[in-house]
């Protein structure tokens, strides 16, 4: 079955690490590189991650992706508030023919 | 700099019919594969629809097929999404964005517009 699983929500406090997972299948995170995108509402989502782990110019190295298998995730060190956003995890998906997001995480900075 | 400035969104009665335009500048339109997402509101991110570098390769989410399409204009750096046959669950703001290669399913987007609001309802 074709789904991308993200936690709902995920807190930390500032200078904190957290890791935001995101759990798929054999169609999708499986066989695919994934990309991981920030979006902060009302504006336009950026974004962070592609090919499992490339950084686009400008995203700061606080930010780093990984994939193991079916599963994939995105690590933030040294957590600022500007970084209270949602996060997307999304891959192609060879069964469905096209691509699927995960359901997204808000990251809260406490 | 890359910039896609999306147009055409509105207010829609259900069934009917609505095109978004995304025009893009900055960069060589051709060369790229583009897409459509969208967020319903209270929602998350929905892909829509790709496009590879000419509209001979098109791909869209199976919910949508057969009611929305997706075409470009190289010769305009315009991208287009014709919507049919409105639903209220089609509500949502849609985005436009540019991929980062030239084949439309990696989710590699790296520049994306500010969105358009299409709203169905009665």
């Amino acid at each position: 079955q074709s789904a991308v699983t993200q936690p709902p929500s995920v807190s930390g406090t500032p200078g904190q690490r957290v890791t935001i997972f995101c759990s798929g299948s054999s169609s999708n995170i499986g066989s695919n590189p994934v990309s991981w995108f920030q979006h902060l509402p009302g504006t336009a989502p950026k974004l962070l991650i592609f090919g499992n782990n490339q950084r686009p110019s400008g995203v700061p190295d606080r930010f780093s992706g990984s994939k193991s298998g079916t599963s994939a995730s995105l690590a933030i060190s040294g957590l600022q508030s500007e970084d209270e956003a949602d996060y997307y995890c999304a891959a192609s998906d060879d069964s469905l023919n096209g691509v699927i997001f995960g359901g997204g995480t808000k990251l809260t900075v406490l | 700099e890359a910039q896609l400035l999306e147009s055409g969104g509105g207010l829609v009665r259900p069934g009917g019919s609505l095109r978004l335009s995304c025009g893009a500048s900055g960069f060589t339109f051709s060369n790229y594969a583009m897409a459509w997402v969208r967020q319903a509101p209270g929602k998350g991110l929905e892909w829509v629809s790709a496009v590879g570098v000419s509209s001979g390769s098109t791909y869209y989410a199976d919910s949508l097929k057969g009611r929305f399409t997706i075409a470009r204009d190289n010769s305009q750096n315009i991208l287009y999404l014709q919507m049919n046959r409105l639903r209220a669950e089609d509500t949502a703001v849609y985005y436009c964005a540019k991929s980062r290669g030239a084949y439309g399913l990696p989710p590699n987007f790296d520049q994306w517009g500010q969105g358009t609001l299409v709203t169905v309802s009665s």
